[in-house]
């Protein structure tokens, strides 16, 4: 069965501090991706990681996917009050599926002015 | 923004009644699903849909069923509701499938079961 696993499962910070979350897996994903979800809120699509040892940045954000590609990262830079959100990684369910994914249980962050 | 609406937003029943959720989307996507989101348990599939009339279950599929008989409208199901389907519903649109395309989620339904 293929699971995703995060960590830390919180995470309270201060404005301008950084920080890295992890996704976890002992299987091979042939891709993943990273949501955030605001409070009230469904989750939003920030990245989709598609090779093993890829890079991706979105301003503050860098992504990187593990070269055995069963773990990736998100590092945050200068962590903004704006960040403060439910961080979810996902990838395929199965080897052939292209129609649905699996979740993460989810980094909640929190970053305090 | 996707246009994704759920109804209702909120809702609380008692153990035992059922309850249909509705997704409706503007989007024309071909694939719709439902989630159920629980603490410490991220999102966890329900069912999907990957067409008019057709669907497969996911991995908590059980006291749900669905349907989907036009493009824009998939319904979700509680039988007959438990305790243990308190939760927060999220239905999503996907044009290609999920798997390396974006998923749009709509705003969530909240649904106690007293």
């Amino acid at each position: 069965t293929q699971l995703l696993e995060q960590s830390p499962q919180f995470l309270s910070i201060q404005e301008g501090e950084n920080l890295t979350v992890y996704c976890n897996s002992s299987s091979v994903f042939s891709s993943l991706q990273w949501y955030r979800q605001e409070p009230g809120e469904g989750p939003v699509l920030l990245v989709t990681v598609v090779t093993g040892g890829e890079v991706k940045k979105l301003k503050r954000l860098t992504f990187q996917f593990g070269d055995a590609r069963k773990d990736s990262s998100l590092h945050i830079t200068a962590a903004q009050p704006g960040d403060t959100g439910l961080y979810l990684c996902a990838g395929p369910r199965g080897k052939t599926s292209y129609d649905k994914v699996i979740f993460g249980p989810g980094t909640s962050l929190s970053v305090i002015p | 923004d996707a246009g994704i609406t759920q109804s209702p937003r909120h809702k609380v029943t008692e153990t035992g009644t059922p309850v249909t959720l509705r997704c409706h989307q503007t989007e024309n996507h071909r694939y719709m699903y439902w989630y159920r989101q629980d603490p410490g348990h991220g999102l966890r599939l329900i069912h999907y849909s990957y067409g008019v009339k057709d669907t497969d279950k996911g991995e908590v599929s059980d006291g749900y069923s669905v349907s989907r008989s036009k493009t824009e409208d998939f319904l979700l199901t509680l039988e007959s509701a438990t305790s243990s389907q308190t939760s927060v519903y999220f239905c999503a649109i996907s044009e290609l499938g999920a798997k390396d395309n974006e998923q749009f989620f709509g705003p969530g339904t909240r649904l106690t079961v007293l």
